[in-house]
Order: C-alpha cells, then sequence, then structure tokens
C-alpha cells in the first residue's frame, strides 16, 4: 500500500465548477500536510499547508482529518489557470529531519 | 529571491557510465533532498541529507549515492546508468525545525536519459 495515495484523475471540469480532490495517508504518525501544485515540465510549488481546524486561501480550502487519515482540497469557481497536477503531501520523522512524502498526483483539466 | 539551482535541464546518457546531478542551494537550508519522478509513480525518495557530510536512504536509493561536502550542495551520484533509470530528477530543500508550515523548495529538475 502507498504510504499517500490520490487517484490520478484527470478530473476535466467547466470553468466556473467546484472541484474537490482527496488524498488518504497510512501513516498515523505523519507530522505536516501539505497541498502542492505542478504544472506540465515544471517543479513541484507549495499551494498551501493543511491544518486540524481547515484553513482557506482565496478558491482554495484544504481540510484535514487525522482520525480518517484523510486530507482534501476543495477549488471553488475554476480558472483556466488551475489545470495542473496536485500533489498531496505530508512529512514523516526521519533520522534527523522530517521527510516529505508526495502522492502521485492529481491531474486537473479546466476547460473553456 | 529564493533557489534551488540544478544543473542540467536535460542530460543524456550511456548505459554504464557515471552520471552526476549537481544540486546548488542559496538559502542555508540544512536539509536537502533528491527525487525522481514517474509516470504513475510520482515522486519517490532516493536520498536525503540534514547536514555536511551526513546522508540518508530514502525509499529507492538502489544504484545511486550521494555526496554533501558542502550546506549548499547536495549531489546525486549514478555509479553505473542504466535505462530503468531514465527519468525526472528532483532536488528540493527544507530549513531545520519542524515543518508545520515549512514549504520544499524545488529547483527545476534535470530529465535524464540513458541510452
Amino acid at each position: 500500500r502507498k504510504e499517500v495515495e490520490q487517484d490520478p484523475g484527470p478530473f476535466n471540469v467547466p470553468e466556473g465548477a467546484t472541484v474537490a480532490f482527496n488524498c488518504t495517508y497510512s501513516n498515523s504518525a505523519s507530522q505536516s500536510f501539505f497541498w502542492y501544485r505542478q504544472d506540465c515540465r515544471k517543479e513541484p510549488k507549495l499551494l498551501m499547508s493543511v491544518y486540524s481546524s481547515g484553513n482557506e486561501d482565496g478558491r482554495f480550502t484544504a481540510q484535514l482529518n487525522r482520525a480518517s487519515q484523510y486530507i482534501s482540497l476543495l477549488i471553488r469557481d475554476s480558472k483556466l489557470s488551475d489545470s495542473a497536477t496536485y500533489l498531496c503531501v505530508v512529512t514523516e520523522y526521519a533520522s534527523g529531519t522530517y521527510k516529505y512524502i508526495f502522492g502521485t498526483g492529481t491531474r486537473l483539466k479546466v476547460l473553456a | 529571491d529564493v533557489k534551488v539551482t540544478q544543473s542540467s535541464r536535460y542530460l543524456v546518457k550511456r548505459t554504464g557510465e557515471k552520471v552526476f546531478l549537481e544540486c546548488v542551494q542559496d538559502m542555508d537550508h540544512e536539509n536537502m533532498f533528491w527525487y525522481r519522478q514517474d509516470p504513475g509513480l510520482g515522486l519517490r525518495l532516493i536520498y536525503f541529507s540534514y547536514d555536511v557530510k551526513m546522508k540518508e536512504k530514502g525509499d529507492i536509493p538502489e544504484g545511486y549515492s550521494v555526496s554533501r561536502e558542502k550546506k549548499e550542495r547536495f549531489s546525486l551520484i549514478l555509479e553505473s546508468a542504466s535505462t530503468n533509470q531514465t527519468s525526472m530528477y528532483l532536488c528540493a530543500s527544507t530549513p531545520a525545525g519542524a515543518p508545520s508550515n515549512t514549504e520544499a523548495f524545488f529547483g527545476q529538475g534535470t530529465r535524464l536519459t540513458v541510452v
């Protein structure tokens, strides 16, 4: 079983739609949680951290459920520029530092 | 502007060659990581380092080694390149300490093809 699992998609949605991505992680000792965005042929970049209380950044809302080991990302009012791969990331303490464990990513295509 | 720089964007090497991938960061970060990214498999951790001369195996270290002689530089070495090491290689760095809100900064990636 993979440490971090995501539906690979693609999710094809029209502009203006609301879309939700889910992610599950296997290690209950995971420390921190993030969503990263990766554009085609580019490096991943931080989209937002995810907190237990839930957090929002503009059109983006992230939720964490530690009991169910589940993370979600909601994008409202999708834009063409939101088309990318969204990576779920957890951290685990190992050998003196924190490792960043990535899911395989969920591909989003926003259609005009 | 923070930066992680990888020495090459594209590289083509022959089977059996020794390959060096270089990564330099200018943020004075303690931690550095090497990942490879393959379709359907995502980013997989090869090696990481939390201090100069320290190195730890990630999930897929076989066929690779690393070197960290200076804080800002972390090198990935393919001792004898094989075709199954054809991949996108990504270097990342983070500061020390708890990562509750700590971003991992990535280099632009090196697409390595072994022929």
